[in-house]
């Protein structure tokens, strides 16, 4: 069975950084790019960053790049999300979901893990 | 970067038929990918590609797409049906690429 469990979120005050992470299990993570993708409170989803299968290829929204780093542990079948300068907007449920076909197709997804941003 | 465009919210009756649809310059080029989201639940992958969809999703949800539109269809929606639906689709620009969601569509079955 396939599964995405993420962890790592919190409340943190604005300027702050966290690391989440994604656990993956039930298929062969090596194989398969990968999204983060948030959704704020009461809002719409917005696709985060999208990691290839090697790590090699990267890429960010604009409204995260050069503050969130993305990367994944093919050892240890898991994905990570370094955020910094973390600012109230960025306040929202950050999932992992598993590509297939073309960057956009997510068939798994994990449950999320909710980051607050505030003092 | 493009835009997706959903109506905000749309509703059927109950065994009707109701398109959900969603406009965007990157459809022109990429197809769009639907996702249900019911509260406090992870999205669920309904259709992907020119019409597929994944196992476990009833053969009622269908999409299509012409032009700038691409469109997901419920043919007898049932009271489980109610949901947000998104669309999305990949899109590039200066050889950087990207993805891009709708708004969302909140689906009400009366």
């Amino acid at each position: 069975e396939v599964q995405l469990v993420e962890s790592g979120g919190g409340l943190v005050q604005p300027g702050g950084s966290l690391r989440l992470s994604c656990a993956a299990s039930g298929f062969t993570f090596t194989t398969f790019e990968m999204n983060w993708v948030r959704q704020a409170p009461g809002k719409g989803l917005e696709w985060v960053s999208h990691i290839s299968s090697t790590g090699h290829t990267i890429y960010y929204s604009d409204s995260v790049k050069g503050r969130f780093t993305v990367s994944r542990d093919n050892a240890k079948n898991s994905l990570y999300l370094q955020i910094n300068s973390l600012r109230a907007e960025d306040t929202a449920i950050y999932y992992c979901a598993r590509c297939i076909g073309d960057m956009a197709t997510n068939d798994y997804w994990g449950q999320g893990t909710l980051v607050t941003v505030s003092s | 970067s493009s835009e997706l465009t959903q109506d905000p919210a749309v509703s059927v009756a109950l065994g009707q038929t109701v398109k959900i649809t969603c406009q965007g310059d990157s459809l022109r080029n990429y197809y769009a990918t639907w996702y249900q989201q019911k509260p406090g639940q992870a999205p669920v992958l309904v259709i992907y590609g020119k019409n597929n969809r994944p196992s476990g999703i009833p053969d009622r949800f269908s999409g299509s797409s012409s032009g700038n539109t691409a469109s997901l269809t419920i043919t007898g929606a049932q009271a489980e049906d109610e949901a947000d639906y998104y669309c999305n689709s990949r899109d590039n620009s200066a050889n950087y690429e990207y993805v891009v969601f709708g708004g969302g569509t909140k689906l009400t079955v009366l």
